[in-house]
């Protein structure tokens, strides 16, 4: 069925490290794909968006670009801080005329000094 | 910037009773969506709401829980006898509107414990 599929996790890194997250997704339509970001002890938040193919997403120094021909949506940055440290959630809707979210089971950075 | 908000943070109840989640929408959000999350498992997708009438609802939304916009700014999630199993965070979020890209604003979330 319709699904996300993040990297495992917890992945640790050091201050100004290259990050990337992995995410691929199956559906039947044409979806939207979405990045949320969970802090310690907070809500989701969005993080950034694409809904079209070859769109790319950015926001606080995050990229994801948007692969059709792959089933794509790979997070990175360039140089990570501490204070990006939480939890990553991949997110997609169906493209099939349903908007609710699909999740994917989250990746867990911790980023140390 | 406007937010999402929920109460209680954390709600312990016993096996067997009801509860309701509240939730109070960014203001010019027409739509409502209930996910849960049980510990260590995925974000699941419970139900949305719009004018007044639930949009979809998934397999998990059977007949023991229930949304109701009771006001012109509350959003609540009822459970009406609750099971072991419930206990999970509860996820309240709005959108403007509902189509594609369009992103749901989420709460900081209601910690429902099952004893």
């Amino acid at each position: 069925g319709d699904s996300v599929t993040q990297m495992e996790g917890p992945v640790t890194l050091s201050e100004e490290a290259f990050l990337t997250i992995n995410c691929t997704y199956t559906a039947t339509g044409y979806p939207s794909l979405f990045w949320y970001v969970q802090y310690p002890g907070e809500g989701l938040q969005l993080l950034l968006k694409a809904t079209k193919a070859d769109d790319k997403g950015s926001n606080k120094g995050f990229e994801a670009t948007y692969r059709k021909e792959t089933t794509s949506f790979h997070l990175e940055k360039g140089s990570v801080q501490v204070s990006d440290s939480a939890v990553y959630f991949c997110a997609r809707t169906s493209g099939a005329g349903s908007y609710q979210l699909t999740f994917g089971k989250g990746t867990k950075l911790s980023v140390i000094p | 910037e406007p937010e999402v908000t929920q109460t209680p943070s954390h709600q312990v109840t016993q096996m067997g009773q009801e509860v309701i989640l509240r939730c109070v929408p960014i203001s010019n959000h027409l739509y409502f969506y209930w996910y849960r999350q049980i510990l260590g498992q995925k974000v699941e997708f419970l139900v949305s709401f719009y004018n007044n009438e639930i949009s979809e609802k998934s397999e998990i939304f059977d007949d023991q829980f229930s949304v109701e916009r009771p006001d012109g700014s509350n959003f609540t999630l009822k459970i009406r006898s609750t099971k072991l199993e419930d206990s999970a965070m509860y996820f309240c979020a709005s959108s403007v509107f509902a189509g594609e890209g369009q992103p749901q604003h989420f709460g900081d979330g209601t910690r429902l414990s099952i004893l």
